[in-house]
């Protein structure tokens, strides 16, 4: 199965702040890779998909980049809405694997 | 709008069987796989596996080959996934997802004790 390695596993950061969450895959998976939010008792969304796309209705302070294999998703500025945890997935070879998490709190 | 509607809580026992179902509303059925994927708060998110929603055909991640098994009724547009020997391992809130995981039903928490 593909492995999915994602840093930090926490961390906090202040409002307006700039934060960026990365995920290595342990192979090429090309730009098969999502990120998804999760919020306390809710369902995971997804927030970006193949690597650099915004899913509808996520707003446009969150991207998604690729360098060679590391994938990361960034926050432009943070919102008291976007505490949560962050998960990436591969979609490239089943099974699907998500990377750990990486919870989000507020400073 | 896309909905996918899951079934409710389960209280099952050690050895004992349970099937939950994941109704689709909002698109055709048949356009997307649905996938399943268990979520415990020791080992996170894991892909159970999907099925063809057209043609039945199945896929299991090989970590639960004998412990889920996947079916689906296309004139309800339901999928369903029966979870056998339960253990208190099972304990787990179970997602069903359409497609690429663009869209999730609300989960079923299933507790597995005595």
């Amino acid at each position: 199965d593909i492995q999915m390695t994602q840093s930090p596993s926490s961390m906090s950061a202040s409002l307006g702040d700039r934060v960026t969450i990365t995920c290595r895959a342990s192979q090429d998976i090309g730009n098969y890779l999502s990120w998804f939010q999760q919020k306390p008792g809710k369902s995971p969304r997804r927030m970006i998909y193949g690597a650099t796309n915004l899913a509808a209705g996520v707003p446009s302070r969150f991207s998604g980049s690729r360098s060679g294999s590391d994938y990361s998703l960034t926050i432009s500025s943070l919102e008291s809405e976007d505490m949560a945890i962050y998960y990436c997935l591969q979609s490239i070879q089943y099974p699907y694997t998500f990377g750990a998490g990486t919870k989000l709190e507020l400073k | 709008q896309v909905q996918l509607q899951q079934s409710g809580a389960e209280l099952a026992k050690p050895g004992s069987s349970v099937k939950i179902s994941c109704k689709a509303s909002g698109y055709t059925f048949t356009s997307y796989y649905i996938s399943w994927i268990k979520q415990t708060t020791g080992q996170g998110l894991e892909y159970i596996g999907y099925i063809n929603t057209g043609s039945g055909g199945t896929n299991y991640n090989e970590k639960f080959k004998g412990k889920a098994t996947l079916t689906v009724d296309k004139s309800s547009s339901t999928a369903f996934m029966q979870l056998s020997s339960l253990t208190p391992d099972d304990s787990a809130v179970y997602y069903c997802a359409r497609g690429q995981l663009g869209a999730w039903g609300q989960g079923v928490m299933v507790t597995v004790s005595s």
